[in-house]
């Protein structure tokens, strides 16, 4: 199993331009998440999704848009770039809301500069 | 609003000693926790986690101990090697289904 996926690893934007970022996990996870990270900071929710089809709004959501049209891909997308979403960006999934083990799997991040 | 903090950004040790990493978490309806190790460029790495039935979970090297009537969590780490160095992040679940709070991490470094 690979786990999360998310590409591209890197990325550059001028202030206003687009951008998706891509997330895909093989566990068949029904929840999905997405985080930024700043500098010195812990993860703040951007997205999540409970299963295909829905979606909802985490702490930071201005700025972004997601989409959940299969269990496997969550991706995040950035349409009017700016330089306060320049940060680090990670998927996470996890299996079940209710009993077992609540832990998150993460990506290993996309460091996206807008400049 | 509610939140996860830690008391500690940065914490030093030597290989072989044993550390602890404090969290203090605000929401009371909080009933599940989870400590994650991150190393650098790479995502959050699940380590333990700990029902809030619960004042005690041990893994390998690592226990994480509860106290509910402070509100406070404790990752102990047992004869620290330099490969724990990383940052370590505590999380809390809110009662019910909700999502993840994460506080702002702590930077274990460990010196051969």
């Amino acid at each position: 199993n690979a786990g999360v996926t998310q590409t591209p690893k890197f990325r550059i934007l001028k202030i206003g331009q687009s951008m998706t970022l891509q997330c895909a996990q093989d566990m068949n996870h029904n929840y999905m998440y997405w985080y930024r990270q700043d500098p010195g900071m812990g993860l703040k929710l951007i997205y999540y999704s409970v299963g295909a089809g829905i979606t909802d709004k985490g702490e930071v959501p201005n700025g972004y848009n997601v989409s959940r049209s299969t269990t496997e891909d969550f991706p995040l997308r950035l349409e009017l770039a700016a330089p306060s979403q320049t940060s680090v960006y990670f998927c996470a999934s996890s299996y079940s809301a209710a009993g077992g083990n609540y832990g998150y799997t993460f990506g290993s991040g996309t460091r996206l500069t807008v400049v | 609003g509610e939140s996860v903090g830690l008391h500690l950004p940065t914490l030093s040790v030597q290989e072989g000693d044993n550390s602890i990493i404090n969290c203090a978490y605000s929401n009371s309806a909080s009933d599940y926790f989870i400590w994650y190790k991150q190393e650098s460029g790479k995502g959050p790495q699940f380590i333990i986690d700990i029902r809030s039935n619960m004042d005690k979970r041990q893994g390998q090297r690592v226990t994480v101990l509860l106290n509910k009537t402070v509100k406070h969590l404790s990752l102990q780490i047992a004869a620290t090697q330099p490969g724990d160095s990383a940052v370590y992040f505590c999380a809390e679940k809110g009662g019910g289904y909700s999502t993840l709070t994460f506080g702002k991490g702590t930077m274990l470094l460990v010196s051969p």
